[in-house]
């Protein structure tokens, strides 16, 4: 069955510390997609990175970071030197290629960034 | 600026009331979609179109209904039937729902039942 699963529900952390957010995924596909959004206060989802099942190389976009780990079915999200804009709420997000692309997108984790 | 367009950003519903909320592309996407989100909750899909004229029922489905009449609109009709309507709804729109693509969202319309 399809699942993701962020078992943090809120990381609060003090400006300029380094924060990651965990993501587990379930999924019976060998070719899947995975998908990081932010959410801030304003509501709209922003897309931050997409990942097939494939390409298990690490990526960095300035501050973000993210580890790919098929071995343990972890699509971790790191923050490095976080700052107050960073603060919002963080969905990870699983598509199955069984079922047409199906998206299923987890909990989310609410990020509080002190200054 | 493309992008996807929600209104109305809060609405008010009475009990046994329907309403509709609006959705707008202007990003020449294929696909679009509904989604209803609560507090503490991931994203559950309503209802998508992969095409004009086209749509299928998502995870929780019953007591909506849409409607994909010209490429750019896909607005949602939360009827009297929706038991628990209150909630943050999220439209959104990808290139093509069968390729994995990533998607582009509103900014959301915040539903209260009075």
């Amino acid at each position: 069955a399809q699942k993701v699963t962020q078992a943090q529900t809120e990381i609060s952390v003090v400006e300029k510390e380094d924060v990651t957010l965990d993501c587990v995924y379930e999924t019976r596909d060998t070719t899947y997609y995975l998908f990081w959004y932010k959410q801030p206060p304003s509501g709209e989802l922003v897309f931050l990175i997409r990942r097939n099942s494939f390409d298990e190389q690490n990526e960095i976009s300035g501050r973000y970071s993210w580890n790919f780990q098929k071995s343990t079915s972890s699509f971790n999200f790191t923050i490095t030197a976080s700052q107050v804009v960073d603060s919002a709420v963080y969905f990870c997000a699983l598509s199955e290629t069984t079922g047409g692309f199906k998206t299923i997108f987890g909990a989310g984790t609410r990020l509080f960034v002190k200054a | 600026d493309g992008g996807i367009t929600q209104s109305p950003k809060y609405l008010f519903r009475k009990e046994g009331q329907n309403v509709t909320l609006s959705c707008e592309q202007n990003l020449n996407h294929d696909a679009m979609y509904w989604y209803r989100q609560d507090p503490g909750q991931g994203l559950r899909l309503i209802y998508y179109s992969q095409i004009v004229n086209d749509f299928q029922k998502g995870d929780i489905a019953e007591g909506y209904s849409v409607s994909r009449e010209k490429k750019e609109s896909f607005p949602l009709t939360v009827t009297s039937a929706q038991k628990n309507p209150t909630a943050f709804y999220l439209c959104a729109s990808s290139i093509d729902r069968d390729r994995g693509d990533e998607a582009f969202f509103g900014q959301g319309t915040r539903l209260t039942v009075v």
